[in-house]
Order: C-alpha cells, then sequence, then structure tokens
C-alpha cells in the first residue's frame, strides 16, 4: 500500500536552512505532483508548495522566496528546503501525494495519502 | 488567495446525532472543494473530494455537497470515532488554501 515517511532533523537553528525528506513507497513517485504541508502546534494547515517528477514546481508564494523542492526518482524521494528559518517556521510538516481525478475541465487534485509528519522546531 | 471560511469553529454534539459543516469560498471555485478528518497527534485523512465524492473505506455516513462557494460536510448518526476536527480545502487555484477547521467536540 502507498506509505509516505519524512526524515530529517527536528532542531534547526534561526537563520539556518530546514531539509526535510519523504520517502514513497508502494507508488510510483513519477506519476504524480508531490506535496509538503505544514501545521504550527494547535492552528490550521498550510501548503507550502508541490511539485512532479518531470516538471516545475509550483510555491505557495507566501514562502516561495525562501523554499526550494527537488524530486529523486532514482530513490523515491522529494525533498524540502526552506532557508533562512524563524521561530514561525516551528510546525509539523506533512508531505502529501496529490491525488487527482481528471475531468473535463482539467484535473481536480486532493491530498489522498500523507506522511505522519515531521516535527521541527527552531530554536537556538 | 482563495480565502475558505468555515462555521463553526467548533461544534458540539452527541453519538447518533446528524450534524453539518458548512464551508464558503471567497470566491467560485467550482466542485474543486475536498474535506479532511484530523485527529491528535495524527495527519489529516481525506474524506471527501471533488465536493461530493467519497474516498474509498471512508463511512458512508459522511457527505458533501455544494459548488460555487458554497459547501457542507455532514455526517449521519455520529460515531465515537468520528470527534474530530476537520478542515476543507481547495485545489481551484494556487496556492492550495485549507479552512481554518471545525473541531467536533
Amino acid at each position: 500500500q502507498v506509505q509516505l515517511q519524512e526524515s530529517g532533523p527536528g532542531l534547526v537553528k534561526p537563520s539556518e536552512t530546514l531539509s526535510l525528506t519523504c520517502s514513497v513507497f508502494g507508488t510510483s513517485i513519477s506519476a504524480y505532483y508531490w506535496s509538503w504541508i505544514r501545521q504550527p502546534a494547535g492552528k490550521g494547515l498550510e501548503w507550502i508548495g508541490h511539485m512532479y517528477a518531470t516538471g516545475g514546481p509550483t510555491y505557495n508564494p507566501s514562502l516561495k522566496s525562501r523554499v526550494t523542492m527537488s524530486v529523486d526518482t532514482t530513490k523515491s524521494q522529494f525533498s524540502l528546503k526552506l532557508t533562512s528559518v524563524t521561530a514561525a517556521d516551528t510546525a509539523v510538516y506533512y508531505c502529501a501525494r496529490d491525488g487527482v481525478r481528471k475531468q473535463r475541465s482539467g484535473g481536480a487534485y486532493f491530498f489522498d495519502y500523507w506522511g505522519q509528519g515531521a516535527l521541527v522546531a527552531v530554536s537556538s | 488567495d482563495i480565502q475558505l471560511t468555515q462555521s463553526p469553529s467548533s461544534l458540539s454534539a452527541s453519538v447518533g446525532d446528524r450534524v453539518t459543516i458548512t464551508c464558503r469560498a471567497s470566491q467560485s471555485i467550482g466542485t474543486y472543494l475536498n474535506w479532511y478528518q484530523q485527529k491528535a497527534g495524527q495527519a489529516p485523512k481525506l474524506l471527501i473530494y471533488v465536493a461530493s465524492s467519497l474516498q474509498s473505506g471512508v463511512p458512508s455516513r459522511f457527505t458533501g455537497s455544494g459548488s460555487g462557494t458554497d459547501f457542507t460536510l455532514s455526517i449521519n448518526s455520529l460515531q465515537p470515532e468520528d470527534f474530530a476536527t476537520y478542515y476543507c480545502q481547495q485545489s481551484s487555484s494556487s496556492p492550495y488554501t485549507f479552512g481554518q477547521g471545525t473541531t467536533l467536540e
């Protein structure tokens, strides 16, 4: 079955770069868009961006200047880098698959599989 | 960005009740609206996609409806495991956005 698993440091110092990797099992990483979503403690969900294995990424404009996403099809992994972090970036970070239902008007996307989440704290 | 406003923010209910959560979009999004359930300490789980399609494995007591700017998630005959936080999410245009959540207590 489809499984996603985030990995990376749980503690990052202010002004440094947050790096996370999502390992994908049970599905082709080349056939879907892959998203990163974060959730500060006790708050709602924020979509960071997504990318397709063979296409360019799309980032949330609110984070665009600090975000880089990439896909490694040979390892079936995709990754997130967030630069110049502050305490406001402390959150649980989720990776997710963008499922799609094809319609006449285009694809309708939804997050059908999620990782368990990785808590990243920004602190000195 | 498209804003999604859920109401109510919290809802008190009992086992066996029928409850309805509303999600209103700041502009028309067709049927590009999805619903998720999140329990404490867990990742969100997809319940409904494209406004009214039930995700595989989700009980039929969950139903979604709506189009344009107004959407609802209804839960018939609440079960103990349904007490959680529910989020709507739009995929009509980037950036994808979520509602602020509705906690079922």
